[in-house]
């Protein structure tokens, strides 16, 4: 049973660049969710999404957006990228239970440096 | 608003050895989750345990066990048997109380398993 997949593992960006991450949820599950991890903190969340849309979002600009696809996966894109965007960037996935989402499982995560 | 709190920022243990690690959380809910996850030096977020806040037994599994005191809020992870691998940063996270379940951390806690 494959777990949550991220790609790419590493990325190296300019300010003022776009980029695009992307994420693959563990088999059965049907909702991702997005955090940032900057260095020596705890991850903050960015956004989730179920069935091909934003739920939820934390306190992060529009210049953080995303999208789900048809099989649950999803991208998160960043555009005009500043220094502070630099961060692991992981997604997590889970499944509605009786109507609630209580356990995400984590991939291994996207470090994006921006120069 | 929901709050997490780790007040421990590094603890150092011995192999073989017990480590408790705290946290406490904030919340007006009855019916809720608790999680414990570990980042080892990869990065990978991995769940270590959970805890169902309506069950009064507390969760163990196989070396790490919780103490989850509901009245003061509390939901401690005591790691018995230390081993070199259990080196990581330790995670409380609480998710929020609708449907979606988006998980707000802690600030962590470095443990250090030393030989």
């Amino acid at each position: 049973d494959a777990g949550v997949t991220q790609s790419p593992t590493h990325l190296i960006k300019t300010r003022g660049q776009q980029v695009t991450l992307r994420c693959s949820p563990k088999s059965g599950h049907d909702t991702v969710s997005w955090y940032q991890q900057a260095l020596g903190q705890g991850p903050q969340f960015i956004f989730q999404y179920y069935e091909e849309e934003e739920r939820q979002r934390g306190n992060f600009p529009d210049r953080f957006s995303g999208h789900q696809f048809p099989n649950y996966s999803s991208e998160l894109n960043v555009n005009a990228l500043l220094l502070g965007d630099s961060a692991l960037y992981l997604c997590a996935s889970s499944f509605a239970y009786r109507g609630r989402r209580e356990t995400q499982y984590f991939g291994p995560g996207t470090r994006l440096l921006v120069l | 608003a929901q709050t997490v709190t780790q007040s421990q920022p590094e603890m150092s243990v011995q192999e073989a050895e017990t480590v408790t690690l705290s946290c406490t959380y904030d919340t007006s809910e009855s019916n809720y989750y608790l999680f414990w996850y570990k980042q080892p030096p990869s990065r990978q977020m991995i769940l270590v345990i959970r805890q169902e806040a309506y069950k009064q037994q507390n969760a163990t599994e196989n070396r790490f066990s919780v103490n989850f005191q509901k009245a003061a809020k509390s939901f401690s992870l005591k790691i018995s048997d230390s081993q070199l691998g259990d080196t990581a940063m330790y995670f409380c996270a609480f998710p929020s109380t609708d449907s979606w379940g988006k998980l707000q951390f802690g600030a962590g806690t470095q443990v250090v398993v030393t030989p």
